[in-house]
């Protein structure tokens, strides 16, 4: 079974930039989940869709980052314009379903802005 | 509010000796817990989790974990450690398996 793919892998860019992540999650995984881990620190949920319907996105900085699973399968993180404090991995995992079901994670995007 | 406490940062243990990583939390009611692996470039790994039932919970790559109410805590162990184990680990809470709260991570060396 193929995992959770995500790139780029890597990314550099100027503050002010933009940039976009992608995300495939395992086949037949309804919800979908972007974190950022910062360097020192554990992840954190930026935004939960089940299939194509954003479920939590509390804690997403709405000013600047932008998410979107048209078709209820992968799904692309926005960031516009970046800013320093933005330089993190980040992590897109995926689940059967909601409740008790665990997460897969992907290997990550780390962004560097400079 | 939920939360994570890993006091320790970064542990060295010598290859063949026992592991314990500690995780503290905050939560008003029965957590959900768990622990993950992260080794470099990779994404995480679940090492194994609670939710209800014997305290005492067994986990994958010769690992468990010890859920303590009395001291609201998830401790990992392991009793010998192999090189392959050297990695970040996170201990997560929360009221289910999709809203986790992450700790900031423990960073595992292993000595020959």
């Amino acid at each position: 079974e193929a995992g959770v793919a995500q790139s780029p892998r890597y990314k550099i860019i100027e503050k002010r930039q933009s940039v976009a992540f992608w995300c495939n999650p395992i086949s037949g995984h309804a919800t979908l989940y972007w974190y950022q881990q910062i360097l020192g620190q554990g992840p954190k949920l930026l935004i939960q869709f089940q299939n194509n319907g954003v479920v939590d996105d509390s804690q997403l900085p709405k000013d600047r980052f932008s998410a979107e699973r048209l078709k209820g399968v992968d799904s692309t993180l926005k960031i516009q314009p970046a800013k320093l404090e933005d330089s993190a991995v980040y992590l897109c995992a995926s689940s059967l379903a909601q409740g008790r079901y665990e997460q897969y994670f992907g290997p990550g995007t780390r962004l560097t802005v400079t | 509010a939920q939360s994570v406490t890993q006091p320790d940062i970064h542990i060295t243990v010598s290859e063949g000796a026992s592991l314990e990583l500690r995780c503290n939390y905050s939560y008003g009611a029965t957590p959900y817990l768990f622990w993950y692996v992260q080794s470099p470039g990779q994404g995480l790994q679940l090492l194994l989790k609670y939710f209800s039932g014997d305290t005492l919970v067994q986990g994958i790559k010769g690992f468990e974990a010890e859920f303590k109410r009395s001291q609201s805590s998830f401790n990992l162990r392991k009793p010998s450690v192999h090189w392959s184990d050297a990695a970040e680990y996170f201990c997560a809470v929360g009221p289910n398996n999709n809203d986790m709260r992450f700790g900031a991570g423990t960073r595992l060396t292993v000595k020959p």
